[in-house]
C-alpha cells in the first residue's frame, strides 16, 4: 500500500488561509469517508485534528476544516496563526482493511 | 479524557527481539480498538498494526506481516507489541494510539502515547 500524497512545505501569513492536499487512489480515499489529519509539532506526538473527511473532535478550533473530493482530501487552516507552524499527515483506511498515512507536510507561518 | 504511556523500547541487534508495552488509564479500555503506528528519525507516520477491543481480530501491516505481534490484556488495561526479526527499517518511535470509532477502525486516533524509541543496530 504506497502512501498518500501530500505537498513536502506549505506557507502562509498569520491570518491568511492555507490548504493540504492529500491524494490517494480509489481503493483507499476514493472508496470510503474516512479521511482523517493529524498536527505534529517537533518532538511531540500527532494530535487528530480532523476525522471522517470534516470532522472535528472537540476542543479543536473551528480554523480546521476537510473536505473531500473523488480520490483527493483537503485540510484548510483559516486565520493562521503562528501555533499552527508544524507538521500535518493525513490518513485513510483502505479497501484492504488497513489504513495508511500520507507523507507528511510541513507548514510554515511566515 | 484518557492517557496511553508505551515502553519497552531501546536498543536491539539486527535480527533481534523487542517487546513493547503500553499501559491504557482513565478510560474503558475494554471498548475500544488499539493501534501501532511508529516514525522513523525525520520521517512521517507509519501505520503498523491494530487490535480489536476483544482481541479476536488483529491487522498488521506489509512491512511488518510475519515478524510483529500485536495483543492485548484487557483486565490490566494493556496492549502489546512483540517484535522480531528485527531490521535497520525498523528504527523509529513507535506509538500506541486509541481508535475513535468502535465499528469500523478507520484510523481516527485521538490518543497517543508519548512514544517509545526503537534503535536496530550492531
Amino acid at each position: 500500500q504506497s502512501a498518500l500524497t501530500q505537498p513536502a512545505s506549505v506557507s502562509g501569513s498569520p491570518g491568511q488561509s492555507i490548504s493540504i492536499s492529500c491524494t490517494g487512489t480509489s481503493s483507499d480515499i476514493g472508496a470510503y469517508n474516512y479521511v482523517s489529519w493529524y498536527q505534529q509539532h517537533p518532538g511531540k506526538a500527532p494530535q487528530l485534528i480532523i476525522f471522517d473527511v470534516r470532522n472535528r473532535p472537540s476542543g479543536v478550533s473551528r480554523r480546521f476544516s476537510g473536505s473531500k473530493s473523488g480520490n483527493a482530501a483537503s485540510l484548510t487552516i483559516s486565520g493562521l496563526l503562528a501555533e499552527d507552524e508544524a507538521d500535518y499527515y493525513c490518513s485513510s483506511y483502505t479497501t484492504i482493511n488497513t489504513l495508511v498515512f500520507g507523507g507528511g507536510t510541513k507548514l510554515t507561518v511566515l | 479524557e484518557g492517557q496511553l504511556v508505551e515502553s519497552g523500547g531501546g536498543l536491539v541487534q539486527p535480527g533481534g527481539s523487542l517487546r513493547l508495552s503500553c499501559e491504557a488509564s482513565a478510560f474503558t479500555f475494554i471498548s475500544y480498538w488499539m493501534h501501532w503506528v511508529r516514525q522513523a528519525p525525520g520521517k512521517g507516520l507509519v501505520w503498523v498494526s491494530r487490535i480489536k477491543y476483544d482481541g479476536t481480530t488483529t491487522t498488521y501491516a506489509d512491512s511488518v506481516k510475519g515478524r510483529f505481534t500485536i495483543s492485548r490484556d484487557n483486565a490490566n488495561n494493556m496492549v502489546y507489541l512483540q517484535m522480531n526479526s528485527l531490521t535497520a527499517d525498523d528504527t523509529a518511535v513507535y506509538y500506541c494510539a486509541r481508535e475513535v470509532g468502535a465499528d469500523i477502525p478507520a484510523g481516527a486516533f485521538d490518543i497517543w502515547g508519548q512514544g517509545s524509541p526503537v534503535t536496530v543496530s550492531s
